[in-house]
Formats: structure tokens, C-alpha cells, sequence
């Protein structure tokens, strides 16, 4: 079975600190990928990875970054956390075209 | 530009009633994939089916089916019988890179099983 675990399930921070949300996938998948669910919007693509330090931005990149540094692990980072980033944040990571979710980290800020 | 729409915001069944998740999208691409994910109140999107654009055929995975039909580009989801631990969110999806990749999701249909 395909795991992909996210650091947190609930997480508060403040305006303008740095976040940090974590995703591990254990299937040596190429490609991962960070979403934001909002109410009425689904899911967008923030970012995505296809290999160990690279990137490409999604729909909706700003006002994040990421960092891939080992193939199980790929960081989305708030670099300075605003109320309007209050969101669910879903990792997912790939497979023949399948994408396999985490269970998604409930980020408030206050 | 790609566009998935699910009409349907809430739906409410009872117990054991079929139920019909809506699924249109729009692609200028003759290749693509479709999918349906679900969301169970835990949180966690679990995938359901994926089609790819060369294949109309509808399928059957026990009390679920999908009807692809291309030409209304729509990519229904129905029910059978349906329980109660059916009641999640149901998303549709699109993507027209070949890997899979930048999926454009519908904005969900809450479905709502009463017993």
C-alpha cells in the first residue's frame, strides 16, 4: 500500500512566522505534489517535484516554496505566514499517473 | 484552458437510494486522464478511478460505476445502494499531462447518507 504521511494534522502559527509543513512518501515515487483545499475551490497545485531538487510551481505559487532533498521527503515552507494561508494542506506524490494522498495538515493563521 | 465543474455543492440521499455525482470538464486536448477521488471526514483523499481519454468504456467496481461520455464531456459517478460510509466529499479531476501530473480538481460534491 502506498503511505504518504504529512508532519501535522492541525497546526496554529501566527502572522508572519515561518511554517514548515513536512511529507514523506515510502514508494521511491518521482513526483510529489502540494496542494491547498479551500471551501467552494477543491484542491489547487501549489507546487510539485519530479526528482531530488527539482521543482515547477502549480496554480498557485505564491507567497511559498518548497524544498526536495531526498526522494521520500518534500517540504512546502510558508516563509512568512499570513491569515490568508489559512488553509488545508494536502501532499500527494505519484505513480503511472495516479496520485496518492496524505491525510492533510489543518494550518490556522492567527 | 482546462475546467472541471461539479454542479452539485451538497446532495442528500437516504440509505439504499442510487445517487449520481456530475461530472463536466473542459480540455482542448485529445489526450487526458479523468479521475474521482473521495474524502472521507478523516480527511484523506482516496482515489477511486482513473480513465484515460481513449477509453469510453464505463466501468463497474461493486456499487460503483462511472459513465464516460465524451461526446457531452462529462464523466458521471454513481451509487448503488448507498450506506452510509459513503458519505464523504467526491472530487473529479482532470489532467491533460500524460504523467498525471497538475490535476485540475471540480470544487467537490458533499454527499450525505442518512440511515
Amino acid at each position: 500500500d502506498v503511505k504518504v504521511t504529512q508532519s501535522s494534522r492541525y497546526l496554529v502559527k501566527r502572522t508572519g512566522e515561518k511554517v514548515f509543513l513536512e511529507c514523506v512518501q515510502d514508494m521511491d515515487h518521482e513526483n510529489m505534489f502540494w496542494y491547498r483545499q479551500d471551501p467552494g475551490l477543491g484542491l489547487r497545485l501549489i507546487y510539485f517535484s519530479y526528482d531530488v531538487k527539482m521543482k515547477e510551481k502549480g496554480d498557485i505559487p505564491e507567497g511559498y516554496s518548497v524544498s526536495r532533498e531526498k526522494k521520500e521527503r518534500f517540504s512546502l515552507i510558508l516563509e512568512s505566514a499570513s491569515t490568508n494561508q489559512t488553509s488545508m494542506y494536502l501532499c500527494a506524490s505519484s505513480l503511472m499517473e495516479t496520485q496518492y494522498f496524505g491525510p492533510g495538515t489543518r494550518l490556522l493563521v492567527l | 484552458a482546462q475546467k472541471v465543474t461539479q454542479a452539485q455543492t451538497e446532495i442528500s440521499v437516504v440509505e439504499k437510494e442510487d445517487v449520481t455525482l456530475d461530472c463536466v470538464y473542459e480540455t482542448r486536448d485529445t489526450t487526458y486522464y479523468l479521475f474521482w477521488y473521495k474524502q472521507p471526514p478523516s480527511g484523506e483523499l482516496v482515489f477511486l478511478i482513473r480513465r484515460n481519454s481513449f477509453d469510453e468504456q464505463n466501468e463497474i467496481s461493486g456499487r460503483y460505476s462511472w459513465n464516460f461520455q465524451k461526446s457531452t464531456s462529462s464523466f458521471n459517478f454513481t451509487i448503488t445502494a448507498s450506506q452510509v460510509v459513503d458519505s464523504a466529499v467526491y472530487f473529479c479531476a482532470l489532467s491533460e499531462d500524460l504523467y498525471g501530473n497538475k490535476l485540475v480538481f471540480g470544487a467537490g460534491t458533499i454527499l450525505r447518507v442518512k440511515s
